[in-house]
Order: structure tokens, then sequence, then C-alpha cells
């Protein structure tokens, strides 16, 4: 089943303690990116990856960290998480960056 | 600068009625795509459409229908005799080519609640 993956999808965790939100996509797909959606702000590209090692900031891309490494995973890293990291985020993929995307189920961080 | 405006925070309608979600764009540039995608309580986002800028063909599936108007820089989503499973969050978004960026822009989303 084509599908995009992500782990965890709930985290609880404290300041400063880094994390990272892992993400795997099974289509072959070129163009890899991660959002952040918070109430009334919609969704919000963090980082996006037109290929292997090829990643350029989205619009909220401070206090984040993401590599490509290898075609198919696109983690998330969040060096020294803060509150106002605490959000819903979504990875997602696609054949290109003009064609639609496919998201993952969404991963709900909290941080205290 | 590239901004997707989607005025209608809420809509509430009865089920059977039609009802119409709008979508504003801005871009400068020549070439783009938009998008529908539909967020239902569960959470999950479901891709409905995308069409280019070069296609002002409206699109009918179904109960679902777009009007891309380039003159006023609208595509507007329609339902059709609209059902309870209707309900969710619907995201217009904009992916512009200029420059060396090719960021996808969401609009803040219209929260469609559809009454039995």
């Amino acid at each position: 089943e084509a599908q995009v993956t992500q782990n965890p999808r709930y985290l609880i965790t404290v300041t400063g303690k880094k994390l990272t939100v892992t993400c795997s996509q099974n289509m072959n797909h070129e163009y890899m990116s991660w959002y952040r959606q918070d109430p009334g702000l919609g969704l919000r590209q963090i980082y996006y990856s037109m290929n292997v090692e090829v990643t350029d900031k989205g619009d909220v891309p401070e206090g984040y960290k993401v590599s490509r490494k290898e075609k198919r995973n696109f983690p998330l890293i969040l060096e020294s998480p803060s509150p106002n990291q605490t959000s819903l985020y979504f990875c997602a993929s696609s054949l290109s960056d003009s064609y639609e995307q496919y998201f993952g189920p969404g991963t709900r961080l909290t941080v205290t | 600068a590239q901004k997707v405006t989607q005025a209608q925070t809420e809509i509430s309608v009865v089920e059977k009625e039609d009802v119409t979600l709008d979508c504003v764009y801005e871009t400068r540039d020549t070439t783009y795509y938009l998008f529908w995608y539909k967020q239902p309580p569960s959470g999950e986002l479901v891709f409905l459409i995308r069409r280019n800028s070069f296609d002002e063909q409206n699109e009918i599936s179904g109960r679902y229908s777009w009007n891309f108007q380039k003159s006023t820089s609208s595509f507007n989503f329609t339902i059709t005799a609209s059902q309870v499973v209707d309900s969710a969050v619907y995201f217009c978004a904009l992916n512009s080519y200029g420059g060396a960026t090719n960021k996808l822009i969401f609009g803040t989303g219209t929260l469609l609640a559809v009454q039995p």
C-alpha cells in the first residue's frame, strides 16, 4: 500500500530535550516536505526537499533541522524544543513540487 | 509575495444544501498550481484536486465542482447537495514558480459543518 508513515504519532516532551520525528514514504517520490498545523494559521511549510541531499527552508524553519540522506526518509529534528513548537506536524511527499502531496497521519507534539 | 486567502472561517449548512468555499490567491508568477485538500475530523489530509494556471476549465467530480477564474484570482469549491460526511476543514493551497523557491502555501482553511 502506497503511504507516508510518521513516528511517533504522539509525543510529550520537555523543553530542551532533542527529538526526532521520522517520516518515510514508499512511493519513490522525489519531493518531501514538513508542515506544522496550528489553529487559525492553517498549514505552514517548515522545510522541503527536492531530492536526496537537497533541502530548503519553508516559511517557518527556525528551531528545526532536516536531512535527506535516502530518498524514502525525511526526518524532522528539533535540537532544543520549546513550548512554541507544540503543534500538529505533517510529513508529505509527491512526485515533484507541482504535484499533489500525500500526507502522513500526523504527529501531535507537546513541549512542556 | 504569494498568498492564499480563505475568508470563510466557518460555514454551517443543513444537509442537501449547496455550499461554496471561497479561495483567493495572490502571485505574480504566470506558472502556478492550485490545490484543494480535505481534513475530516479524523485528522488526515486528503487531496481533492490540482489545477495548473494554464487550464481554466472548470471541473466536476460527482457532487464536487471547482471554478477557476484567473481574472479574479479565485479557485472556488462547490459541494452540491451536501452530506454530513462532507463535514471537514477544507484547505486551498498554491504552489507558485518564481525565483529559487518552490514552496507550497496553504490558506487558513474553512471549517464546514453539515447538519443533518
